[in-house]
């Protein structure tokens, strides 16, 4: 059974520093990986999908990385903003059917 | 994007009452739909995938009975949570996808608050 782990479960930093959210899961058979993010009571904003053939994806200030062997992504924020607060959530989908399973999520807070 | 409007926002019911929760792909049809809860500090789980004009398919653990899905046209699913109770409080969102391997769009979500 696909298990997907977020480490941290929460972080809280300074406006302007770059930071890592970091995401492992257990089977690396996974069609592609996403990342999103989620406003407290909201639904989920997609941030970047990471086909399992690639290696990396980049959108703006946001950077995401796959190591499909080794079962690990990782997601850089650059200079961070306080408007960065939210929880971020990754997840996999083991076929391209985009049943998602998610991650614990990591709660970031940016203060100013 | 493509866009998933999910309706209600939020709905309180009181106990032993059905509530009806919407999903529509606005812009695009929509072959398959995920119905997602999370309860507080958890994450999501995914608790059945609905394809358009066959029976949803229920992740072990959920009450079929309980949760009925309807995937009657390619813009629609719906979820009807029956006889509700409080511990059914939760957030529920759905997802929709086009196609094998695009990406799948998500709802606003409903929170749901049994009482």
């Amino acid at each position: 059974k696909q298990e997907v782990t977020q480490i941290p479960a929460a972080l809280s930093v300074p406006e302007g520093e770059n930071l890592v959210l970091n995401c492992s899961f257990t089977d690396s058979a996974i069609y592609n990986l996403q990342w999103f993010r989620q406003d407290p009571g909201k639904g989920l904003t997609s941030l970047l999908l990471i086909q399992s053939s690639q290696r990396e994806q980049t959108s703006g200030r946001l950077n995401a990385s796959l190591d499909k062997s080794s079962g690990r992504s990782t997601l850089y924020i650059a200079a961070s903003q306080p408007g960065d607060s939210a929880t971020y959530l990754c997840a996999v989908s083991p076929t391209g059917f985009q049943k998602l399973v998610f991650g614990t999520g990591t709660r970031l807070l940016v203060s100013p | 994007g493509a866009v998933v409007s999910q309706h209600p926002s939020w709905v309180i019911c009181k106990s032993g009452t059905s509530v009806k929760i919407e999903c529509r792909s606005l812009d695009f049809q929509a072959t398959t739909m995920f119905w997602y809860r999370q309860f507080p500090k958890q994450s999501l789980m995914l608790m059945a995938t609905s394809n358009e004009g066959s029976k949803a398919t229920y992740e072990q653990g959920v009450e079929k009975d309980k949760f009925l899905i309807n995937h009657a046209s390619l813009t629609l699913s719906t979820l009807t949570v029956t006889s509700a109770h409080p511990e059914d409080s939760s957030f529920y969102i759905c997802s929709a996808s086009g196609q094998t391997n695009t990406e799948a769009f998500f709802g606003q979500g409903t929170r749901l608050t049994v009482v």
